[in-house]
C-alpha cells in the first residue's frame, strides 16, 4: 500500500516549456486534490477532483489543468510555464474528511 | 466560505517546555479542524482531528488540541517539547456538506524551532 504517490520529484523548467505532474493513490478515494506550497502562503488548492471523470477549481487555478480519466489518477497540467508558479506541488486523495499527500514535486520554472 | 488564521509564524521553545501553537478559524458552519505537520522535505502528515465529538483531541507524538466554538479557536498544544518536533504545523479547516465537501482551507504555517 503505497498511498499516495508523486512523479517527478524535481523537475526544471524554462519559461513557456509545458509539463504534467502525476499523482496515484492506491486507497480508492472518490476526492483528489493539487495543492501548491509558497513560503509564508500555506497550501493554497489549485484543482480538485469529486471523481472519475470530474474536475473543479480551486483557490488559484489560473495557469494549470487537470483531468481525472481513472479514479486512482489525477494529472496537473502546465501548458505554458512562467517563474510564477516555481512551487512544491502536493497531490492529496481524502476519505471522510481526512486528506493524505503526496511527497511533494519541487518545480522550479526559470 | 471557511478561513483560518495561525498566530505567529515562528515560535521558538526550550527543549522540555510547553509547545502552544495558535490557531482561529471561520467558518459560517461547523467545521471540521485538522492540524497537520510537515517535516523538512517532506509532505503533510496529520497530526488530528476534530470532527465534531470530543471538544479535546488527542493526537500522535503527544499533541492535543481544543475545539472552543465562542472562540472560534483550535489551538495545538504539547506538555514538554523534544528537538524532534522541530518543522512546520498547519491548521486546516473542512466543511462539511455542499459544494465544498472535503476542500481543506490551509493556515499560513508555524515553524516551530527547539533549542536543546
Amino acid at each position: 500500500n503505497a498511498g499516495v504517490t508523486q512523479t517527478p520529484k524535481f523537475r526544471v523548467l524554462k519559461t513557456g516549456q509545458s509539463m504534467t505532474l502525476l499523482c496515484a493513490q492506491d486507497m480508492n478515494h472518490e476526492y483528489m486534490y493539487w495543492y501548491r506550497q509558497d513560503p509564508g502562503m500555506g497550501l493554497r488548492l489549485i484543482h480538485y477532483s469529486v471523481g472519475e471523470g470530474t474536475t473543479a477549481k480551486g483557490e488559484v487555478p489560473d495557469g494549470y489543468n487537470v483531468s481525472r480519466l481513472k479514479k486512482q489518477n489525477f494529472l496537473l497540467g502546465l501548458e505554458s510555464a512562467a517563474p510564477s508558479q516555481t512551487s512544491v506541488y502536493f497531490c492529496a486523495s481524502s476519505h471522510s474528511h481526512e486528506q493524505y499527500f503526496g511527497p511533494g514535486t519541487r518545480l522550479t520554472v526559470t | 466560505a471557511q478561513s483560518v488564521t495561525q498566530l505567529g509564524s515562528h515560535v521558538s521553545v526550550s527543549e522540555g517546555a510547553l509547545v502552544l501553537l495558535r490557531c482561529n478559524y471561520s467558518s459560517s458552519v461547523p467545521p471540521y479542524l485538522f492540524w497537520y505537520v510537515q517535516y523538512p522535505n517532506q509532505g503533510l502528515q496529520l497530526l488530528l482531528k476534530y470532527t465534531s465529538a470530543a471538544t479535546l483531541v488527542k493526537g500522535i507524538n503527544g499533541f492535543e488540541a481544543e475545539f472552543k466554538k465562542s472562540e472560534t479557536s483550535f489551538h495545538l498544544t504539547k506538555p514538554s517539547a523534544h528537538m524532534s518536533d522541530a518543522a512546520e504545523y498547519f491548521c486546516a479547516v473542512s466543511v462539511a456538506g455542499g459544494t465544498s465537501y472535503g476542500k481543506l482551507t490551509f493556515g499560513q504555517g508555524t515553524i516551530l524551532t527547539v533549542h536543546p
